[in-house]
C-alpha cells in the first residue's frame, strides 16, 4: 500500500518563495508527480521525478529523495493566480506500473 | 484536440437509480484511468485501461461499478443502483505509456446523488 503526507494548508505573500513537502511510505516506488488544482477544475500536469535531484520547470522546482521518502515542490515569485491545491502523486509499480496515489492535497492561498 | 473530455460535467439522480459517464481521451494516448474525487481529498484511483483492456480495478470499484472501452477509444463508467455515497467527482485520465510526461486529466463529472 502506498501513505502519503502532505500540509493541509498553506498561506503565502504574492512574490515570496514556498515549498510544499510531501513524504511517502510506500510498498514500492515507480515516479512522483506534483499537480495543480483550481477549484472545480481537472488537476494539470506540474512536474515528474524519477531520479533524486532537482527538476526545475520555470517558476516551478520539484525535489526528490528516494532515499528519505521525501518531495517538495518550490514555487517561486508567487502569483495570486497560484492559489490553488497541489497534489502529489506516487506511482505504483504494482500491476503494471500505472496507478497513481494521491496525496489529500496542500490547499495554497497567496495573498497581497 | 483539445484535451480529455467528460460527459456530463454535472449529474444529479436520485438514489437507487443508474448513471453512464463519457470520457473522450487524446485521440493518441493508448491509457485511460478513471479516479474518484470527494470534497478536500486527493483523487481516488478506481481502473485502468490500456487499449480497450482493462488492466486493473480498485477494490473501491464495487460490483455496481463497471467501466468499458470499446475499440481503445472512448470510455464509459456506469454506476448502478447509485447511493448517497457515490457523490463526488469523477475525473478521467489519459496517457501514453506510463505517463512519465503526466497524465491529462478532463475537468471531470461531478454526480449528485439525492
Amino acid at each position: 500500500g502506498q501513505n502519503i503526507d502532505q500540509p493541509t494548508e498553506m498561506t503565502a505573500t504574492e512574490g515570496a518563495i514556498v515549498q510544499i513537502n510531501c513524504t511517502y511510505q510506500t510498498s514500492g516506488f515507480n515516479g512522483l508527480f506534483w499537480y495543480q488544482q483550481h477549484a472545480g477544475e481537472a488537476p494539470t500536469f506540474l512536474s515528474y521525478n524519477v531520479l533524486d535531484g532537482l527538476e526545475e520547470k520555470g517558476r516551478f522546482s520539484s525535489f526528490l529523495s528516494r532515499s528519505k521518502g521525501y518531495s517538495y515542490l518550490l514555487l517561486k515569485e508567487l502569483q495570486m493566480k497560484d492559489s490553488a491545491s497541489y497534489l502529489c502523486a506516487v506511482r505504483d509499480p504494482t500491476g503494471g506500473g500505472n496507478k497513481l496515489t494521491f496525496g489529500t492535497g496542500t490547499q495554497l492561498k497567496v495573498e497581497l | 484536440d483539445t484535451g480529455v473530455s467528460q460527459d456530463p460535467r454535472h449529474k444529479i439522480t436520485k438514489r437507487g437509480q443508474n448513471v453512464t459517464f463519457r470520457c473522450d481521451p487524446i485521440s493518441e494516448h493508448n491509457r485511460l484511468y478513471w479516479y474518484r474525487q470527494t470534497l478536500g481529498q486527493g483523487p481516488e484511483f478506481l481502473t485502468y485501461f490500456q487499449n480497450e483492456a482493462q488492466l486493473e480495478k480498485s477494490r473501491l470499484l464495487s460490483d455496481r461499478f463497471s467501466a468499458e472501452r470499446p475499440k481503445g477509444s472512448f470510455s464509459t463508467l456506469e454506476i448502478q443502483r447509485t447511493e448517497q455515497g457515490d457523490s463526488a467527482m469523477y475525473l478521467c485520465a489519459s496517457s501514453i505509456g506510463q505517463g512519465q510526461g503526466g497524465y491529462t486529466f478532463g475537468s471531470g463529472t461531478r454526480l449528485t446523488v439525492v
